[in-house]
């Protein structure tokens, strides 16, 4: 597709289970964030990667969290042990420049 | 801490009335730009204004940027309900290691028709 894939759209995991969600960015495109938003509030950076350069985790919240980029396209966000504190909207992005980046729909987490 | 903070957090008008949001940051940035986001999902990019502009227009919509006060602003006219949305700024601050962008907590926007 054209724009920013992600998956799954929804996820409803049991705490402590391990979740994966994947991005598939656009083509082309160097730089893949992952955001984590959650209910009503703003995006929070969790982490960053640029070409083959060293991913910027500094978003990371624990280190609960990991994400990898295979081959410098696909991207998979790991959140072991999940807590329900994890239950948000997770949010990929990808971008050619330093300007606009380009979301994904999201990929909904809801941890019971 | 969020770089850039959005006021108000959330704005009701009527249609056809314009709706005003302001973003305030706290670093130099090289640009900041403007997001809309439907129901919770993802984001789609309305608008970029570089440090060095004070205004741009695209349709409807206008910005604003005052470096001096670090603040910018985003002015929709003629509103319509189809414009109710989430609309957050965004900072690409100065230093920045990469290409990560700040985002502030977003205005909620209601435009009842």
């Amino acid at each position: 597709g054209a724009g920013v894939s992600q998956s799954p759209s929804n996820k409803v995991t049991e705490k402590g289970k391990d979740v994966e969600l994947r991005c598939d960015p656009i083509s082309g495109h160097t730089a893949l964030y992952w955001y984590r938003q959650s209910l009503g509030q703003g995006l929070e950076f969790l982490i960053y990667f640029q070409g083959n350069s060293a991913p910027d985790k500094s978003g990371l919240p624990s280190d609960r969290f990991s994400a990898e980029r295979t081959g410098g396209s696909v991207s998979t966000l790991t959140i072991q042990r999940t807590q329900q504190e994890d239950s948000a909207v997770y949010l990929c992005a990808s971008s050619p420049t330093r300007n606009t980046i380009y979301f994904g729909e999201g990929s909904w987490l809801t941890v019971v | 801490s969020q770089q850039g903070e959005e006021d108000p957090q959330a704005l009701s008008i009527q249609e056809g009335e314009n709706a005003t949001m302001n973003c305030s940051y706290k670093t130099s940035i090289n640009n900041l730009q403007w997001y809309r986001q439907n129901s919770g999902r993802g984001l789609v990019h309305l608008i970029l204004i570089r440090s060095n502009e004070r205004e741009k227009h695209s349709g409807r919509l206008r910005v604003t940027l005052d470096t001096s006060k670090k603040s910018s602003s985003l002015l929709i006219t003629a509103s319509r309900a189809a414009d109710t949305a989430s609309y957050f700024c965004a900072t690409d601050a100065v230093p920045n290691a990469g290409n990560m962008l700040t985002f502030g907590g977003g205005t909620r926007l209601m435009v009842k028709p």
